[in-house]
């Protein structure tokens, strides 16, 4: 059973097209989360849901907007993407906020803007 | 702004070699700092430090955490080629209830 799971696991796409990346988790957590992983291996965390409402929202172009229509679920939605969007993107998710520390990551969302 | 600096970034060790791992953080009301090993897809957790001086262990894997001096440090001896991986550090800051993660050491353990 996956704990974490993300759909697409790879995305090859043009410059200007808008994309989304969709996250699921069964593990009846209340906070989820998006990473971006660049080409130098640094993972930041874009946003944090907790029980489908955003609690964290870092500096993050307006282009990309996530959505939680429940809180197993977690999508994230990219505008006009970019070349410097290419990267891995990394959901994850913890049973509460508190329990950040223990999160669990999905495998990973390969994105490449050409 | 919230800080954790890794070194070194890469590393090339033998098998049975042990190697030490370092994490400095600069970060707002520490909570935890933990490790995490990256292969081929998703980081997964190795370690949770909350308390200075108090050594966790898994096998040939140890780390410990000095609040004082703010870092940490991941040994692993006797190491194995199936060791290669991104080491990452990440340190929960309580504002904003975040974790910021460091750049990574990437280990490569030859045969």
């Amino acid at each position: 059973d996956t704990a974490v799971s993300q759909t697409p696991k790879y995305l090859v796409t043009q410059m200007g097209n808008d994309k989304s990346i969709k996250c699921e988790q069964n593990l009846g957590h209340d906070t989820m989360y998006w990473y971006k992983q660049d080409s130098k291996k640094f993972l930041k965390i874009m946003f944090s849901y907790n029980n489908k409402e955003l609690i964290i929202n870092e500096t993050v172009p307006n282009r990309f907007s996530p959505k939680s229509p429940d809180k197993a679920h977690l999508n994230l939605h990219i505008n006009s993407l970019e070349l410097g969007d290419s990267a891995v993107y990394f959901c994850a998710s913890s049973q509460d906020r508190e329990s950040i520390g223990t999160q669990y990551f999905g495998p990973g969302t390969r994105l490449l803007v050409l | 702004e919230d800080k954790v600096v890794q070194s070194p970034l890469s590393l090339v060790v033998h098998e049975g070699d042990t190697v030490t791992l370092n994490c400095s953080y600069e970060v707002t009301n520490f909570r935890s700092l933990l490790w995490y090993k990256q292969e081929k897809k998703a980081p997964t957790f190795l370690f949770m430090l909350t308390s200075s001086g108090i050594e966790k262990k898994s096998g040939r894997l140890s780390s410990i955490l000095d609040k004082k001096e703010l870092f940490s440090i991941l040994n692993i001896t006797a190491t194995q080629t199936g060791d290669s991986a991104i080491y990452l550090c990440a340190v929960e800051a309580s504002w904003g209830n975040k974790l910021v993660f460091g750049a990574g050491t990437i280990l490569r353990v030859k045969s």
